[in-house]
């Protein structure tokens, strides 16, 4: 079956990097996701990658994804008190047409400054 | 667009009382999906619909009922509230794009408790 696993803390110093990791065990896996959920607020996507990827960068943020060891990680670099959220893995898996969804327990990111 | 609504966003219920929560979205998305999001357990899917007239259960259907008569509305509806179902329940939904990432968009949530 599919399981997504997360840490559930990680505190960072302002101006860091933070590096928020995940491993998941279906390796049919199509996408892999990250959202962000502020205080009170449903989740918002925050970046992808496709399966057949190994890195990918968007400004702040990169994705690594390691399909051997079925390892993900999102590096926050110069990370601000806005990063302060929980941050959610996500691998999805096709079923003849439907897409499934398997989130993790999430990361609470605390932001020290 | 206003998104995905849910109404209400805090509720307490007594055990045995049953309600509605609502869910809406004017993106005209195919899919729509019931999480309830608990302490330590991330998100866990309780009901999903592919398309108005289409529900299939998720992995913790249990107590909990839908129906998807439109594209826009997909209700969920506890029968007899119990003391395990406290929880935040959040909606979602998102375009079926074959072939391609599908983005999921959450509701707000709401906040259920029953005692």
């Amino acid at each position: 079956g599919e399981d997504v696993e997360q840490s559930l803390f990680l505190s960072v110093r302002e101006g860091d990097s933070s590096v928020i990791n995940c491993t998941y065990t279906d390796s049919s896996s199509t996408y892999l996701y990250w959202y962000k959920q502020e205080p009170g607020a449903g989740l918002q996507l925050l970046t992808y990658i496709f399966s057949n990827m190994d890195m990918k960068q968007d400004q702040r943020l990169t994705v690594l994804l390691n399909k051997k060891d079925k390892h993900l990680s999102l590096r926050i670099a110069d990370t601000q008190t806005g990063d302060s959220a929980i941050y959610f893995c996500a691998e999805s898996i096709s079923n003849f047409g439907n897409e499934k969804l398997t989130f993790g327990t999430g990361t609470r990111l605390t932001i020290i400054p | 667009n206003a998104g995905v609504t849910q109404t209400p966003k805090f509720q307490v219920l007594k055990t045995g009382q049953s309600m509605t929560l609502q869910c809406a979205q004017d993106m005209n998305h195919e899919y729509m999906s019931w999480y309830r999001q608990d302490p330590g357990m991330g998100l866990r899917l309780i009901h999903y619909s592919v398309g108005a007239g289409i529900t299939d259960q998720g992995e913790v259907p249990n107590g909990y009922n839908v129906s998807r008569s439109t594209t826009e509305d997909f209700p969920l509806r506890l029968l007899s509230a119990a003391p395990s179902q406290t929880s935040v329940y959040f909606c979602a939904s998102s375009p079926v794009l074959a072939g391609a990432y599908n983005e999921q968009f959450f509701g707000p949530g709401t906040r259920l408790t029953v005692l």
